[in-house]
């Protein structure tokens, strides 16, 4: 079956930029969505389709995928962005998720 | 405004069975594709079960293949998850999640709240 992998941890100053990244073979070909997940609440959708933005969720957010990686870049980074970070992908009839990756805004 | 509402969660004995249920508001369920995903304590999101829009199309991860059936009652806006022969390690925050109907996507973007499912002795 499909795996990916994400870096457990990503710290960033506050105000710098986070990238996220999520791995997997030639996953470039994938559909690659990502969710956000704070403490304590249900996830919420912040890419979707590599690079798109659903409705509500700030331009900070972007994504990008290429080759054996999608990644998650968060410009200027809030405290509000400290959160767990997930990809997801669909891989025939079967739905991956990342193993999550938590952001500590320094 | 558009929400996705978990009950039926619990404390269940192992080899015991819960009916999960998801009910819906300010959509049409029969219009979307819905899924299960749950949560371990402390540990990551598990995808665990898919339906169609129409409830005749079902998937399962592996760890529930033959335990669990997902259902839906469209005339009750409603969305089921039913386990049986649950394990401790079906301990979790179980998720109902919609599927983007748009055709932009195939993300899930919108969850609902979860409900436990503790399953022990």
């Amino acid at each position: 079956s499909y795996e990916v992998a994400q870096p457990p941890s990503v710290s960033v100053d506050l105000g710098q930029t986070a990238k996220i990244t999520c791995g997997g073979n030639n996953i470039g070909s994938q559909n690659v969505h990502w969710y956000q997940q704070r403490p304590g609440q249900a996830p919420v959708l912040v890419i979707y389709r590599d690079f798109n933005r659903p409705s509500g969720i700030p331009d900070r957010f972007s994504g990008s995928n290429s080759g054996n990686t999608a990644t998650l870049t968060i410009s200027g980074a809030q405290a509000g962005d400290e959160a767990d970070y997930y990809c997801q992908l669909w891989d025939s009839s079967t739905v991956i998720f990342g193993g999550g990756t938590k952001l500590t805004v320094l | 405004e558009v929400q996705l509402v978990e009950s039926g969660g619990g404390l269940v004995q192992p080899g015991g069975s819960l009916r999960l249920s998801c009910e819906v508001t300010e959509f049409t369920l029969r219009n979307y594709e819905m899924n299960w995903v749950r949560q371990a304590p402390g540990e990551g999101l598990e995808w665990i079960s898919y339906i169609g829009s129409r409830g005749t199309t079902t998937y399962y991860a592996d760890s529930v293949k033959g335990r669990f059936t997902i259902s839906k009652d469209n005339s009750k806006n409603t969305l089921y998850l039913q386990m049986s022969s649950l394990r401790v390690e079906d301990t979790a925050v179980y998720y109902c999640a919609r599927e983007d109907g748009s055709g932009a996507s195939d993300a899930f973007d919108i969850w609902g709240q979860g409900t436990m499912v503790t399953v022990s002795s």
